[in-house]
């Protein structure tokens, strides 16, 4: 699976929109992005995934370049309940193997 | 509710004495998984199995077995804890390769 590059940390102010970028250059064409989270020590939780399209889901948005080497996940109105690692992974859709990097820690301040 | 529960939730433990850690999932999900979660380390998988009678190592398998014996438990075992293997664990389920659902972790202290 390709690797991603994720900044370690990123600050947001609440009600703002948090972009939270990954970049993934080596990604292949069967390659999906999956974008997860964790609050504190709590397990995961899946965010949103896609292929090459821009996709949006109740949580977030994802928007992944044409080249498909980057993408941003997009908080629209980020929330203090928000703060969480957030964790870009590629990977074949029908592979379950999910491996996490270190993720971006985001910190929504009031 | 879908779930996937892991069961104890903290456990302080002593060196060599043999524990369980179970993880069980309501989703019928084929696929389920451990992973260890250490400070700067990130999450790391442990053992996975892709279906009933089927498990495979995952990263760091050493000192650890499992079983998937049935459909909806995948139960970790520590023959003989050591104390390198305090962490926080999680168990994941998912099906057909789609997102995982993890479990609410696993803190493990071993003296």
């Amino acid at each position: 699976d390709a690797k991603t590059t994720q900044p370690t940390s990123m600050d947001c102010a609440e009600g703002r929109a948090a972009n939270l970028p990954c970049n993934h250059s080596t990604i292949s064409g069967n390659e999906y992005v999956y974008w997860y989270r964790q609050i504190h020590s709590q397990g995961p939780q899946y965010i949103i995934h896609g292929l090459k399209n821009n996709e949006t889901n109740e949580m977030a948005s994802l928007i992944i370049t044409e080249d498909r080497k980057s993408s941003t996940l997009i908080l629209p109105h980020a929330t203090l309940r928000d703060t969480a690692v957030y964790y870009c992974i590629v990977r074949v859709r029908n592979n379950n193997d999910m491996r996490f990097g270190a993720g971006t820690r985001l910190t929504v301040k009031p | 509710e879908a779930q996937v529960t892991q069961n104890p939730r903290y456990l302080i433990t002593v060196t060599g004495k043999k524990l369980t850690v179970t993880c069980s999932q309501n989703m019928n999900h084929e696929y389920m998984s451990w992973y260890r979660q250490d400070p700067g380390l990130g999450l790391r998988q442990i053992y996975y199995s892709m279906n009933v009678e089927v498990t495979d190592k995952g990263d760091v398998p050493e000192g650890y077995k499992v079983s998937r014996k049935e459909k909806r438990n995948f139960p970790l075992i520590l023959e003989s804890p050591s104390p390198n293997q305090t962490s926080l664990y999680f168990c994941a389920s998912s099906l057909g390769g789609r997102e995982l659902f993890f479990g609410e972790g696993s803190r493990l202290t071993v003296l």
